[in-house]
């Protein structure tokens, strides 16, 4: 089955740039949504398809993929960005809905 | 406004079923695939399955293939998630979440159910 590896943590200070990593075999050929999850609530998509982000989502989020690594990027970050990230992606060859571990983010 | 709205917190013993229920309003309720995932505390997220409202047509991981069936009455616009035989490994909550293809991200999600088995 397809697998996808996040680092469990990344940490940043406020107003810098966080970068949270998505591991996977040629994982630039699929399409990878990243959801973020606050505790307590259920998770919130926050970039779809690499890079699109839905309505009401601020332009600080952002998202790339190429090759093997997928990146969600959060410039300037807030203390509210303080969360569990996950991305996800659909895989035909198994499971089709495939997540990745989640990187808790900490805003310094 | 998109609403998923899912049944109150749950508690079984080990070897019962129970069957969670996820009522959707704001959109028309067959164009749109309904998936579940559930998260044990402290832990990532696992996809379930998915059924297709429309069809009837459902896909299940194989982690629970045998133990989880997904089925959904279009007249009150509402699915549901039965997971039979169960643990306390699967004591977890459980979400249900809309999407509008297998490949299509998540966009609207409901609120959780707490489910958890105990003897």
């Amino acid at each position: 089955s397809y697998v996808l590896t996040q680092p469990p943590s990344v940490s940043v200070a406020p107003g810098k740039t966080a970068r949270i990593t998505c591991g996977g075999n040629n994982i630039g050929s699929k399409s990878v949504h990243w959801y973020q999850q606050k505790p307590g609530q259920a998770p919130v998509l926050v970039i779809y398809y690499d890079s699109d982000r839905p309505s009401g989502i601020p332009e600080r989020f952002s998202g790339s993929n190429s090759g093997n690594t997928a990146t969600l990027t959060i410039s300037r970050v807030e203390a509210g960005d303080e969360a569990d990230y996950y991305c996800q992606v659909w895989d035909s060859s198994s499971d089709p809905w495939v997540f990745g571990g989640g990187t808790k983010l900490t805003v310094l | 406004q998109v609403q998923l709205v899912q049944s109150g917190a749950e508690v079984k013993k080990p070897g019962a079923s129970v069957k969670v229920s996820c009522k959707a309003s704001g959109y028309t309720f067959t164009s749109y695939d309904i998936n579940w995932v559930r998260q044990a505390t402290g832990q990532g997220l696992e996809w379930m399955g998915w059924m297709n409202p429309n069809s009837g047509n459902t896909g299940y991981a194989q982690k629970f293939q045998g133990r989880v069936t997904m089925t959904r009455n279009t007249s009150i616009s509402t699915a549901y998630m039965e997971l039979s035989s169960l643990r306390s490994e699967d004591t977890a909550v459980y979400y249900c979440a809309r999407a509008e293809y297998s490949s299509s991200p998540a966009d609207y999600w409901g609120q959780g159910t707490l489910v958890t088995v105990s003897s």
